[in-house]
């Protein structure tokens, strides 16, 4: 079947504007994950929905960051009044099984965010 | 958060050569994972490691969980050109998941 799709592929806004990024999952997947890929880095963890369970916020940097999921389908993640440290790949991935840290992952292609 | 120490950050290799890259950590790790990443692709699982001293090969990949489970290493033998792209090592445990910075690695042919 399809794998973890996201939208846009590439993105460019200006300094202080909101962006809106998308993430369709595996069919079938309950869990989903958000990570932010700086140039040169490696992958940081932002936030994981489970089914219906309350989200981990736990690795969103700040508030200006917020992600929304409804019940095991497609998840937004939105960044208000953007910066330029926020210019990254952001990532998502998806699993069948439940917990943060299962290894069994599937990540999209990812959303190249450019803040200019 | 810090991030796993991974070396090298770019390895340019000959086809047919054997390469080794690792990761390090101050902090025990009760899993290790290594990633490939191919341009404009997400991440990849090549291997999962899941003991301390665990060796696995998948092909011509060989990783190995460290005794002291602070460490790993990846091997890929005889590379061939389609080897190319940012390998990353993640080690998780009870509290946390962590990525290395990744290895990018180039074949000549």
């Amino acid at each position: 079947g399809a794998g973890v799709s996201q939208s846009p592929s590439n993105k460019v806004t200006e300094k202080g504007k909101d962006v809106e990024l998308r993430c369709d999952p595996i069919s079938g997947h309950t869990a989903l994950y958000w990570y932010r890929q700086r140039l040169g880095q490696g992958l940081e963890f932002l936030i994981y929905f489970q089914g219906n369970s309350a989200p981990d916020k736990s690795g969103l940097p700040s508030d200006r960051f917020s992600a929304e999921r409804t019940g095991e389908s497609v998840s937004t993640l939105t960044i208000q009044r953007t910066q330029q440290e926020d210019s990254a790949v952001y990532l998502c991935a998806s699993s069948t099984r439940t917990g943060r840290l299962v290894s069994e992952q599937f990540f999209g292609p990812g959303t190249r965010l450019t803040v200019l | 958060g810090q991030q796993l120490n991974q070396s090298p950050q770019s390895m340019f290799i000959q086809e047919g050569e054997d390469v080794s890259m690792n990761c390090t950590s101050s902090s025990i790790f009760n899993t290790w994972l290594w990633y490939k990443q191919d341009p404009g692709e997400g991440p990849v699982l090549l291997i999962a490691l899941y003991k301390a001293g665990e060796l696995t090969s998948n092909g011509r990949l060989t990783a190995q969980f460290g005794i002291t489970r602070k460490d790993s290493f990846l091997n890929i033998s005889a590379s061939i050109p389609s080897d190319v792209g940012i390998y990353f090592c993640a080690g998780t445990n009870n509290n946390d998941m962590r990525f290395g910075a990744g290895t990018r690695l180039t074949v000549k042919p």
